[in-house]
């Protein structure tokens, strides 16, 4: 069965500060795409990342890090230097090939406030 | 082209009476799916079209709920009789599928966020 498990469900952090969120996820099947979402107090779900399962490589994007590792099913999100404007809650997801990506599992989030 | 549009942002009904929803996909996106999301839970998959074809409906969806995409272009989701149990925020998102299957991902709307009293 396919799941998305965030075991931390609320975090805070002094700005500045790095913040790591985990994320680990099961599936039966090699091919699927991982991602992280951000949900602001405005409530609209923003995309930040999409990897597929065969992409193993690390990404950063300005602040931003994830860390794929399929030998722990892991695909972790890291804020460096946190502001406060990256308060929100972070969701992470999972779709497969076998449904075709046509259904996004979602993790329980993990809400972060990153205090001044 | 403004991204996933949805309407009403807010409803707040009566218990037992129906309410709709709107959503209004990227025009150039054939795919459309309806989430809903609890408070402190991440969007549970509730149904998606692929153009005017609704192609799978999740256990979620009781008999209450229908969802409809006329010509394939906006959709509606309409709750009939309801419930304090259906007091969420109702997502919609959209996105590209082509010949070749290739994933481009979603795009959500803002969502309607649903109080029933």
């Amino acid at each position: 069965a396919q799941k998305v498990t965030q075991a931390q469900t609320e975090i805070s952090v002094v700005e500045k500060e790095d913040v790591t969120l985990d994320c680990v996820y099961e599936t039966r099947d090699t091919t699927y795409y991982l991602f992280w979402y951000k949900q602001p107090p405005s409530g609209e779900l923003v995309f930040l990342i999409r990897r597929n399962s065969f992409d193993e490589q690390n990404e950063i994007s300005g602040r931003y890090s994830w860390n794929f590792q399929k030998s722990t099913s892991s695909f972790n999100f890291t804020i460096t230097a946190s502001q406060v404007v990256d308060s929100a809650v972070y969701f992470c997801a999972l779709s497969e090939a076998k449904t075709s990506y046509d259904k996004v599992i979602f993790g329980p989030g993990t809400s972060l406030s990153v205090i001044p | 082209d403004t991204g996933v549009s949805q309407n009403p942002r807010h409803k707040i009904t009566k218990r037992g009476q129906n309410v709709t929803f709107r959503c209004d996909p990227i025009s150039e996106h054939n795919r459309l799916y309806w989430y809903r999301q609890t408070l402190g839970q991440g969007p549970e998959f509730l149904t998606y079209f692929q153009n005017e074809a609704q192609l799978e409906k999740s256990r979620l969806l009781s008999d209450r709920f229908s969802a409809e995409r006329p010509k394939g272009s906006f959709s509606t989701l309409e709750i009939q009789r309801t419930e304090q149990g259906d007091s969420a925020m109702y997502l919609c998102a959209s996105s590209l599928s082509d010949h070749n299957q290739i994933y481009y991902g979603y795009t959500f709307g803002s969502g309607t966020r649903l109080t029933v009293v």
